[in-house]
């Protein structure tokens, strides 16, 4: 079963609005999260991460904002661009378990 | 250039054959780890290494078989290919602790 999941499967936000991402996992002993983006033809590539001591993780237009007691993530994409057409993969991994699990992904489309 | 490099990029096979991947890098990377990437499943872990002859069991391993020969080298093998192993197979290294991981180009196997 999946252990980590993601919601929408896909999303399409116009350029320059705010593209939102979930994700939730089951598995109480995760405590690394990183968002990774993948570009047709490519392979995945870490775009931001958090460790479930904060509560939040921004880095530009990208933000994680990370709910520890319900166990869920979002990624928060502001003042979306085309180039950010993409797939996004929320992950999940343990300090004592270091392959980190993936979810399915949602496929962000971003209009001009 | 690319530190994570996968060959073949692309193979067709026939039910019953014999297939192996191969993966190399240039990381210096202990960990190396295989997945597969089917729509509607995203990433699914099928083999992980800790280091040269470490071989881990990840999440759907069921027909799969890998040996991790040198630091740099990890190879996937399918022993008796079935249609079900068609899908795009990735590889990729993380430095001890998995924080981030570096991932090839991808194979994109059919099994006929």
């Amino acid at each position: 079963q999946q252990q980590v999941r993601q919601s929408p499967q896909s999303l399409t936000v116009w350029e320059g609005e705010t593209a939102i991402l979930n994700c939730s996992y089951e598995d109480s002993t995760f405590n690394y999260f990183p968002w990774y983006q993948q570009f047709p033809g490519e392979g995945p590539a870490l775009l931001i991460s958090i460790s479930s001591v904060s509560d939040k993780k921004e880095d530009g237009r990208f933000t994680i904002f990370f709910n520890k007691r319900e166990k869920k993530l979002s990624l928060h994409i502001t003042d979306s661009q085309p180039g950010d057409s993409a797939t996004y993969f929320c992950a999940a991994s343990a300090h004592n378990n270091n392959a980190p699990r993936f979810g399915a992904g949602t496929k962000l489309t971003v209009k001009p | 250039e690319a530190a994570v490099t996968q060959s073949p990029r692309n193979k067709v096979t026939v039910t019953g054959g014999n297939v192996t991947l191969s993966c190399r890098q240039t990381n210096s990377h202990n960990y190396m780890y295989w997945y597969r990437q089917d729509t509607g499943h995203g990433l699914r872990l099928i083999h992980y290494s800790y280091g040269a002859g470490n071989l881990q069991i990840g999440d759907v391993p069921d027909g799969y078989k890998a040996t991790r020969t040198t630091q740099e080298d990890f190879f996937l093998l399918l022993e008796l290919a079935s249609p079900s192993q068609t899908s795009l197979y990735f590889c990729a290294s993380s430095a001890p602790g998995g924080v981030t991981l570096y991932f090839g180009a991808g194979t994109r196997l059919s099994v006929l």
